[in-house]
């Protein structure tokens, strides 16, 4: 059982550049979503899923674009990278029962620096 | 609007010493309180959490205490060692309604715990 991951862990893009950070868990968790981190925000919400096919967006949705064709796999897609979306992203995952939505599972993260 | 304030932004105990970061939220609809923690590297975890239905929580030497009326909470950290230096993030959240399993983060306190 590997949990969430994401891939890749390092990523270095020049602006312009469209990319793909992939997230993927093999819980069978209905509910996904996509925070970025940066120094002293926190952790803001950009796209959310809550099951195959349903995605909406969140506090910080502008640049990025999501979908979820399967309930393991749910990418975010940068499509014209910029130096604002440098940060470290994070994906995670729970359960969509009630009791149990609200302990989220994160993966390791990725760092991302567009210069 | 930021629904969530936490504070300190930084705090450095000596080890033994109790560690209190507070938490004040401004949206009613929340109904669990968790408290994440995050090593320098790695993706938060959970650390504790709490329902509105008590107003105090123990596992270990962590402590959460609860406060409806005055929509605050805050972890405590007993007898706090070097291993408990960590960011520490609230995170309220609901599973109900539009916040609907989303964590609202606060923008985490730097805990640092001198040997």
């Amino acid at each position: 059982n590997a949990g969430v991951t994401q891939t890749p862990k390092f990523q270095v893009l020049k602006t312009g550049q469209s990319m793909t950070l992939q997230c993927a868990q093999d819980m069978n968790h209905e509910y996904m979503s996509w925070y970025r981190q940066d120094p002293g925000m926190g952790l803001r919400l950009i796209h959310y899923s809550v099951g195959a096919g349903i995605t909406d967006q969140g506090e910080v949705p502008n640049g990025y674009n999501v979908s979820r064709s399967t309930t393991e796999d749910f990418p975010l897609r940068l499509l014209s990278a910029a130096p604002s979306q440098t940060s470290v992203y994070f994906c995670a995952s729970s359960s969509a029962g009630t009791g149990r939505r609200e302990t989220q599972y994160f993966g390791p993260g990725t760092r991302l620096l567009v210069l | 609007q930021q629904q969530v304030k936490q504070s300190p932004q930084s705090l450095i105990v000596q080890k033994g010493g109790i560690s209190i970061i507070n938490c004040a939220y401004e949206n009613t609809a929340f109904d669990y309180f968790p408290w994440y923690q995050q090593f320098p590297g790695k993706g938060p975890a959970l650390l504790i959490a709490i329902r509105p239905d008590v107003s105090e929580k123990k596992e270990g030497r962590f402590t959460i205490s609860f406060n409806k009326s005055a929509k605050q909470f805050s972890l405590h950290i007993m007898d706090s060692q070097p291993g408990d230096s960590a960011t520490y993030f609230c995170a309220p959240t609901s599973d109900r309604g539009s916040t609907l399993g989303r964590l609202y983060f606060g923008r985490g306190t730097q805990l640092t715990v001198w040997p």
